[in-house]
């Protein structure tokens, strides 16, 4: 069974603080690794990474893929209260439903 | 539209009643797709259409859970005899083409199963 699993579950953290994601997966034909920012109800997409070592960037935000490890980070820099919210990891893999996998997600809070 | 619509927005139903949720996607979206958020879980993925081929349901999480697509259009996800583990937030997306980066989120109907 395809397993994600993302840690810390929850972090609190001030305005300008860099945080670290971490997320880990166990898959059968792995295709892609997504993150997503969840604030209310609707995820919205951030990055997908499908090849080792390759940083995908946006502004404060990146994230890298290690296939050998079976995991990736998601790095937020000079946190701001605007970045509070579940971040979540989903694995697109072959197989089963062929759809994605998701972890619990990370709850970051950003105090001022 | 503008965006994914859904509906209800929230539905409260009593332990062993039917429920139909609704998902409109995007005008010319060929994917749509159903998610399940339960209380302090990710989301699960249930199923997802594209254009009209038949959807490989094994992601439904019991008999009881059916999905319908007409064409290119409107979704319903009817789950019957609902119990009260169903409880939870689910979620439509819809794509132009099967792309899960590509995707947008519907507002998500909340049921509640007393």
């Amino acid at each position: 069974e395809d397993k994600v699993v993302q840690s810390p579950l929850s972090l609190v953290v001030h305005e300008g603080d860099t945080v670290t994601l971490n997320c880990s997966y166990e898959v059968t034909n792995f295709r892609s690794l997504l993150w997503y920012k969840q604030e209310k109800k609707a995820p919205t997409f951030l990055f997908m990474l499908t090849s080792s070592g390759i940083e995908k960037k946006s502004g404060r935000l990146s994230s890298i893929l290690d296939k050998k490890e079976l995991s990736s980070i998601l790095n937020i820099t000079a946190t701001q209260t605007g970045d509070s919210a579940i971040y979540l990891c989903a694995v697109e893999a072959g197989g089963g439903a062929d759809g994605l996998t998701f972890g619990k997600g990370t709850h970051l809070i950003i105090q001022p | 539209g503008a965006g994914v619509s859904q509906s209800p927005s929230n539905k409260v139903t009593e332990k062993g009643k039917d429920v139909e949720l609704r998902c409109d996607p995007i005008s010319g979206h060929t994917a749509l797709y159903w998610y399940r958020q339960r209380l302090g879980q990710g989301l699960e993925f249930l199923i997802y259409f594209q254009g009209n081929s038949a959807p490989d349901k094994s992601g439904l999480p019991s008999d009881r859970f059916s999905a319908e697509r007409t064409g290119e259009s409107v979704s319903t996800l009817t789950i019957q005899r609902t119990q009260q583990e169903d409880s939870a937030v689910y979620l439509c997306a819809s794509s132009l083409i099967v792309s899960f980066y590509e995707q947008y989120f519907g507002p998500g109907t909340r049921l509640t199963v007393t």
